[in-house]
């Protein structure tokens, strides 16, 4: 299986404070993706990385990808109570699984006021 | 861009009832839609994949004759849960992507409950 696995499962920490939040995956990938969910709603697409990437940036987001050991990272920096939903890395098949999406088990993030 | 909207949000049927679920995409064609369904606090579990004017190509351990998917246009896919029932409960999410894309776009998701 190439599903996901993130650590932790919840992370609560204060504003203004840094997230980080890890992905673990278990066979190769075309790219890692992550996306964050408001409670009771919908995915939204934050990131991508693809296999040959190291780090990519985005605003406050930070990605890094190490394909020697299968992992990468979400860093969160300055963080808001906005920020807080669940996060889910996504690891994207090549092949004849192209487009196809893992989802790991999620990151609860609560950022306290 | 790439707006993904599903209906209903949330529906509430009887057991032995069929439920159907619809999934737009409003500013492009969708080439490809997908349907996951998500516990509580959970992950989502990809259900099935559909390509427009195909069959869908259902995962492992979902039963096709009772999630029936149909993808008959570039913006429209239907997911319907036939004979629901209880365990069938869940919220089930669908997401977009036009060809040769890496990304989805993801609907808002439909909470059913099954009575």
């Amino acid at each position: 299986s190439q599903q996901g696995e993130e650590d932790p499962q919840a992370l609560s920490i204060q504003e203004g404070e840094n997230a980080t939040m890890n992905c673990s995956y278990k066979t190769s990938i075309n790219n890692l993706q992550w996306y964050r969910q408001n409670s009771g709603r919908g995915l939204v697409h934050l990131i991508l990385i693809r296999s040959n990437e190291r780090e990519k940036h985005s605003g406050r987001l930070r990605v890094t990808l190490d394909t020697s050991k299968k992992s990468s990272s979400l860093l969160i920096t300055a963080s808001r109570a906005a920020d807080t939903a669940s996060y889910f890395c996504a690891v994207g098949a090549g092949g004849t699984s192209y487009g196809k999406l893992t989802f790991g088990q999620g990151t609860i993030l609560t950022v306290h006021p | 861009g790439a707006v993904v909207s599903q209906h209903p949000s949330r529906v509430i049927c009887k057991s032995g009832t069929s439920v159907k679920i619809e999934c737009r995409s409003l500013d492009f064609q969708a080439t490809t839609m997908f349907w996951y369904r998500q516990f509580p606090k959970k992950s989502l579990m990809l259900m099935a994949t559909s390509n427009e004017g195909s069959k869908a190509t259902y995962e492992q351990g979902v039963e096709k004759d009772k999630f029936l998917i149909n993808h008959a246009s570039l913006t429209l896919s239907t997911l319907t849960v036939t004979s629901a029932h209880p365990e069938d409960s869940s919220f089930y999410i669908c997401s977009a992507s036009y060809r040769g894309a890496e990304t989805q776009y993801f609907g808002p998701g439909t909470r059913l409950l099954v009575l």
